[in-house]
């Protein structure tokens, strides 16, 4: 079956602008997480959604924001870029909300802010 | 908020030898999972540990969950270039709804052949 798909792979935006980032989880997967990936602080947990609800959000500013479709494809918002938002951004999918078969994760969003 | 330790942060071994990353949480674990990210690549997840004291083997890897439920480590025998990656432990605590996963920042793990 398809894994977890993330649109765009690689994407240059200017500080200030906005950007959305694409996740299509793995078939039958409803719960969506997503995480911040930098050298420094590894990765930073986003926010998680189940049958399209957040149920968990990680410490980031308002600025990063996301929603879950009815066909369980999530979508994350960055507005107001800083340079300090480059980083590579992955999706996870699993079956459960408790992930208790693991997560899948896609290949990730490396986006840099110039 | 809940912490979870790894260390060491990086590892340099000859092929062939021993390998073992330690994974702490500042709290009690409901379960503890382990994944692999290769260099370029995303994690992939290795295995998931729930019961006190478990302890799992998958060929040259062994995973064990302390008593207290609050450290894990994983154990690679007679390391091979292939195990190059970075290896991250996951914790999550019981409780409520809240079911995120806390990563442990992970151990560069380099082989030299």
């Amino acid at each position: 079956k398809a894994g977890v798909t993330q649109t765009p792979r690689y994407l240059i935006k200017t500080r200030g602008q906005q950007v959305t980032l694409s996740c299509s989880p793995i078939s039958g997967h409803r719960s969506v997480s997503w995480y911040q990936q930098t050298p420094g602080q590894g990765l930073q947990f986003l926010f998680e959604y189940f049958s399209e609800t957040q149920r968990n959000k990680g410490n980031f500013p308002g600025r990063f924001s996301g929603r879950q479709f009815s066909n369980s494809r999530s979508e994350m918002n960055v507005s107001t870029l800083e340079l300090g938002d480059s980083a590579l951004y992955l999706c996870a999918s699993s079956l459960r909300l408790d992930s208790s078969y693991g997560y899948t994760f896609g290949s990730g969003t490396r986006l840099t802010v110039v | 908020g809940q912490q979870v330790m790894q260390i060491p942060q990086y590892q340099h071994v000859q092929e062939g030898e021993d390998f073992t990353t330690y994974c702490n949480s500042s709290t009690t674990l409901s379960n503890i999972q382990w994944y692999k990210q290769r260099p370029g690549g995303h994690p992939v997840f290795l295995i998931q540990l729930v019961k006190s004291g478990e302890v799992k083997k998958q060929k040259r890897l062994t995973f064990q969950f302390g008593e207290a439920k609050k450290n894990s480590s994983l154990h690679i025998t007679a390391t091979q270039t292939t195990d190059v990656g970075t290896y991250f432990c996951a914790g999550r605590t019981s409780g409520g709804s809240n079911y995120k996963l806390t990563f442990g920042k992970g151990t560069l793990l380099t082989v030299n052949p």
